[in-house]
């Protein structure tokens, strides 16, 4: 079955520098990749997926590039902002009833 | 916008009790799910139901049981419950395809004293 592998823990930056999430996956079909974002005491909502045209997906200032030959979807900013502190799920779908979530990382934006 | 409505909000229940929750999606989604969020923030699929009907079920205890009236609904019932059942238990729906996005409600967080 798929899997999700992402850096675990707790990522903690100062406002205004980059970020950059990392997410691998294993899949034996080629999956669609997802990002998910939790803020405290809220559902887990997208904050981004993959296109099937190699596409590059954005929004709120969060980007991620869906690379095949190194399985990867790491999920990048340029800037950090103080409002991006949460919970991050990257997660794989190859399988029209089952999304597979990785671990999760918290990242603390601090001023 | 809420969309995946879940209730109740929270539950404290003593070791060995039933308990059940529900879930209704106002989306009209053809696909429903119950994922578990553990202490440590795992996510994991528990069942999948795709209009009305058990698709994935994945390694849970039996005193697990999914039950759905109709594809907006999807609840979620434990007997006997123990004290690793302690989670936040969280519905989601989606569309009936690989590249789609999952909903999520606010979840039911279970407390098993």
């Amino acid at each position: 079955g798929d899997s999700v592998t992402q850096t675990e823990g707790l990522v903690t930056l100062t406002e205004g520098l980059p970020v950059m999430l990392n997410c691998t996956y294993q899949s034996t079909y080629s999956p669609f990749l997802f990002w998910y974002v939790q803020h405290l005491n809220e559902a887990p909502k997208l904050l981004l997926k993959s296109f099937t045209d190699n596409k590059r997906p954005e929004h709120q200032g969060f980007h991620a590039t869906l690379h095949k030959s190194s399985s990867s979807f790491h999920l990048q900013k340029s800037s950090a902002q103080l409002s991006d502190s949460a919970l991050y799920y990257c997660a794989c779908s190859s399988n029209t009833n089952k999304v597979v979530f990785g671990t999760g990382t918290r990242l603390q934006v601090l001023p | 916008e809420t969309a995946v409505f879940q209730t109740p909000n929270y539950h404290v229940t003593q070791v060995g009790n039933e308990v059940s929750f529900n879930c209704k999606q106002t989306l009209g989604h053809d696909t429903m799910y119950w994922y578990k969020q553990d202490s440590k923030k795992l996510l994991k699929i528990m069942f999948s139901y795709n209009n009305k009907q058990l698709i994935v079920n994945e390694t849970v205890p039996r005193r697990f049981s999914p039950q759905s009236s109709d594809k907006a609904h999807l609840n979620l019932r434990i007997k006997s419950v123990e004290p690793e059942d302690s989670a936040v238990y969280l519905c989601a729906s989606s569309w009936d395809s690989a590249n789609t996005e999952v909903f999520f409600g606010k979840g039911t967080r279970l407390t098993v004293v």
